[in-house]
C-alpha cells in the first residue's frame, strides 16, 4: 500500500488567497484525521471524519477553515481567505481499526502564507 | 485535564546510551498510551504503545514504562543509535464524543551522537 498521500508537499502563497489541501487515506481505512503542527501548539487535531461523515470539528480554528470528503477515498482542507498565522505542517491521518487507535500519517503539506 | 506533558523538549545521547522520554496526565479516563516517532519531513509513524493494564511494553530496544498511580509513563531507548535521532511525541488516547481522540505531548528532539 502506498500510505496516505498528500498533496501538495509544499505551499507557497500570499495572504488572503484560497490554499486547498488534498488527502488520500489508505484503501479500506474509514476514518480520517486532518492535524495541524506548529512550533507553537504541537500536533492539533482539526477535525476527523468517520465513513466520510465530519464527526468532530471542534478544533477547526475558525470559518476560513473547512474540510470535506466526498468519498472514501478522498478527503480537501480548504482556507479562504488564507491568513500569515496559517503557516504550519498540516497532516492528514487514516486510521482502520475501530477505535481508531493506530493512526497512519501521511507525509505532511508545508504551507507558507506570506 | 486533557494535556499530556512531555519533558525534555530536546535530548542529546551519546551512541550506546539509555534515552529517556517522561510524560504525565492527568485524566485517569485516558485509556492507550502511544508513542509516535518523527523524522524530519515526514509524519509521525506509531512506534509502540501500552494499556493502563500492564506496567511494561518492550519491542526490541524501545521499552514503555508505565506508573499508573503516578499517571505517568516513559519511553526508554536502550544502545541509542544516530538512526533514532527523530521527534518523539507521546500521545494519550480519550474516548469521547464517539471516537478515541489522540491528545499529544509536545515532542521531545532526540539526537544521538555517534
Amino acid at each position: 500500500d502506498a500510505g496516505v498521500i498528500q498533496s501538495p508537499r509544499h505551499e507557497v502563497t500570499e495572504m488572503g488567497q484560497e490554499v486547498t489541501l488534498r488527502c488520500k487515506p489508505i484503501s479500506g481505512h474509514n476514518s480520517l484525521f486532518w492535524y495541524r503542527q506548529t512550533m507553537m501548539r504541537g500536533l492539533e487535531l482539526l477535525i476527523y471524519f468517520n465513513n466520510n461523515v465530519p464527526i468532530d470539528d471542534s478544533g477547526m480554528p475558525e470559518d476560513r477553515f473547512s474540510a470535506k470528503m466526498p468519498n472514501a477515498s478522498f478527503s480537501t482542507l480548504k482556507i479562504q481567505p488564507s491568513e500569515p498565522r496559517d503557516s504550519a505542517v498540516y497532516f492528514c491521518a487514516s486510521s482502520q481499526d475501530r477505535a481508531q487507535e493506530t493512526q497512519y500519517f501521511g507525509p505532511g503539506t508545508r504551507l507558507l502564507v506570506l | 485535564q486533557q494535556q499530556v506533558k512531555q519533558s525534555p523538549q530536546s535530548l542529546i545521547v551519546q551512541k550506546g546510551g539509555i534515552s529517556i522520554i517522561n510524560c504525565a496526565y492527568e485524566n485517569t479516563a485516558f485509556d492507550y498510551f502511544p508513542w509516535y516517532q518523527q523524522f524530519p519531513g515526514k509524519g509521525p509513524a506509531l512506534l509502540i504503545a501500552i494499556r493502563p493494564d500492564v506496567s511494561e511494553k518492550k519491542e526490541g530496544r524501545f521499552t514503555i514504562s508505565f506508573n499508573k498511580s503516578a499517571k505517568q509513563f516513559s519511553l526508554h531507548i536502550m544502545d541509542s543509535q544516530p538512526g533514532d535521532s527523530a521527534t518523539y511525541f507521546c500521545a494519550a488516547s480519550l474516548v469521547g464524543g464517539g471516537y478515541n481522540k489522540l491528545i499529544f505531548g509536545a515532542g521531545t528532539r532526540l539526537a544521538v551522537h555517534p
